[in-house]
């Protein structure tokens, strides 16, 4: 089983400064069709997920430009430009590499 | 704009089995999707269950797998999760998601408590 570990923030964070959340990967998550699927997602309180990034680096439609993937083979990263007061909640890396695993989530303050 | 909605008993009781429809609407189940149940015991993480193409093949968590039943019926246009043996350890938000690694389309949960 491929197992996602994602760090925790220093919390809380100050509305207008940049974040940054990574991933660690068990495993590659290079996929044998070259894809590398590891996905961002949000859930704010009280609301199921909405996914934020897609394939490392894909900004999912309507996701504002603050919001940016990076990484690659087992490690990633999520980073929000500047934080705003609808950013709080908890994000999740997922991978869909080998059938479908999340991180342990990692909360966002304010 | 593709719609999940998930239903089911709210109360199961231990040793029983767990039944959740999610029907789907403004879409096709037999779309070229995969279409997965996911889990959220009371304030911790998301746990995947397990997925099912329109085709009918389906994955499972490997930690539920013996217990684990999900399935399509294209005439009603909905998916179905059947959870055997369960246990206070699957009291959980319930949700149905179509790929959720590429897409956004989540129903709002159900919350299933298992309990006598």
């Amino acid at each position: 089983d491929i197992v996602l570990t994602q760090t925790t923030l220093s919390s809380p964070v100050t509305l207008g400064q940049p974040a940054s959340i990574s991933c660690r990967s068990s495993q590659s998550l290079v996929h044998s069709d070259g894809n590398t699927y590891l996905s961002w997602l949000q859930q704010r309180p009280g609301q199921p997920p909405r996914l934020l990034i897609y394939k490392i680096s894909n900004r999912f439609s309507g996701v504002p430009d603050r919001f940016s993937g990076s990484g690659a083979g087992t490690d990633f990263t999520l980073k929000i430009n500047r934080v705003e007061a609808e950013d709080v909640g908890v994000y999740y890396c997922m991978q869909a590499t080998q059938l479908i695993t999340f991180g342990q989530g990692t909360r966002l303050e304010i | 704009q593709v719609q999940l909605q998930e239903s089911g008993p709210g109360l199961v009781k231990p040793s029983g089995t767990l039944s959740l429809t999610c029907v789907v609407s403004g879409g096709s189940v037999s779309s070229n999707n995969w279409w997965s149940w996911v889990r959220q015991p009371p304030g911790k993480g998301l746990e995947w269950v397990g997925e099912i193409y329109h085709s009918g093949t389906t994955n499972y968590n490997p930690s539920l797998k013996s217990r684990v039943t999900v399935s399509l019926d294209k005439s009603k246009n909905q998916i179905s999760l059947k959870l055997s043996s369960v246990t206070a350890a699957d009291t959980a938000i319930y949700y149905c998601t179509r790929s959720p690694y590429d897409d956004n389309c989540w129903g709002q949960g159900t919350l299933v408590t298992v309990s006598s």
